[in-house]
C-alpha cells in the first residue's frame, strides 16, 4: 500500500530536549516536505526536499532542521524545542511539484 | 511568493444542499490548483485538482472551477452528506512551491 509513515504520532517533550520526527514514503517520490498545522493558520511549509541531499527552507524554517540522505526518508529535527513549536506536523511526498501530495497521519507535538 | 486566501472559514449546510468554498491566489504563474479534505485525526487527502488549461472539472458530487483572469477557484459539493463534514484546504502552485489556504470547516447538518 502506498503510504507516508510518520513516527511518533504523539509526543510530549520538555523545552530544550532534542527530538526527531521520522518520515518515510514507499512510493519512490523525489519531492518531500514538512508542514505544521496551527488553528487559524492552515498548513505552513517548514522545509522541503527536491531530491536526495537537496533541501531548502519553506515559509517557517526557524528552529527546525531536516536531512535527506535517502530518497524514502525525510526526518524533521528540533535541536532545542520551544513551546511555540507545539503544533500538528505533517510530512508529505509527491512525484514532482505540481502533482498530488500524499500526507502522513500527522504528529502532534507538545513542548512544555 | 504565492499567497492563497480561502473563504469562508466556516460553512454550515443542511444535508442535501450544496456547499461552495472560494479561494483566491496571487501568483499568475501558478498552474496547479488542488483541493484537500482533512477528516478528524487524519492527514489531508486530495479530492480533486485542476490545471490552468482547464476551466472546470467534475468528479461525481464534487466540482472545481477556475477563473485565471480573476485568480480565483472554487470547490462545489452538491447533495452534501454527513461524511462531507471536514476541513477543506485549497492550494495553488506548480513548478514553484505549493501554498495552502488556511482551511475551511464544513459542517453538514443532518
Amino acid at each position: 500500500e502506498a503510504q507516508v509513515t510518520q513516527n511518533p504520532r504523539y509526543l510530549i517533550t520538555v523545552t530544550g530536549k532534542k527530538l526527531t520526527v521520522t518520515c518515510s514514503q514507499n512510493m519512490n517520490h523525489e519531492y518531500m516536505s514538512w508542514y505544521r498545522q496551527d488553528p487559524g493558520l492552515g498548513l505552513r511549509q517548514i522545509y522541503y526536499s527536491m531530491n536526495v541531499e537537496v533541501t531548502d527552507k519553506g515559509d517557517v524554517p526557524e528552529g527546525y532542521k531536516v536531512s535527506r540522505k535517502e530518497k524514502r526518508n525525510f526526518p524533521l529535527i528540533l535541536e532545542s524545542p520551544s513551546p511555540n513549536q507545539t503544533s500538528l506536523y505533517f510530512c508529505a511526498s509527491t512525484v514532482k511539484q505540481g502533482t498530488e501530495a500524499f500526507f502522513g497521519q500527522g504528529t502532534r507535538l507538545t513542548v512544555v | 511568493g504565492e499567497n492563497v486566501e480561502q473563504h469562508p472559514s466556516t460553512l454550515s449546510v443542511q444535508e442535501g444542499d450544496s456547499a461552495v468554498i472560494k479561494c483566491t491566489y496571487s501568483d499568475s504563474a501558478s498552474n496547479y490548483f488542488p483541493w484537500y479534505k482533512q477528516e478528524l485525526g487524519k492527514g489531508p487527502q486530495l479530492i480533486i485538482d485542476i490545471r490552468s488549461n482547464v476551466g472546470e472539472k467534475k468528479d461525481q458530487r464534487i466540482a472545481v472551477t477556475l477563473n485565471k483572469t480573476a485568480k480565483h477557484f472554487s470547490l462545489h459539493i452538491t447533495e452534501t452528506q454527513p461524511e462531507d463534514s471536514a476541513v477543506y484546504f485549497c492550494a495553488a502552485g506548480g513548478n514553484n512551491r505549493l501554498a495552502f489556504g488556511k482551511g475551511n470547516q464544513v459542517v453538514v447538518i443532518p
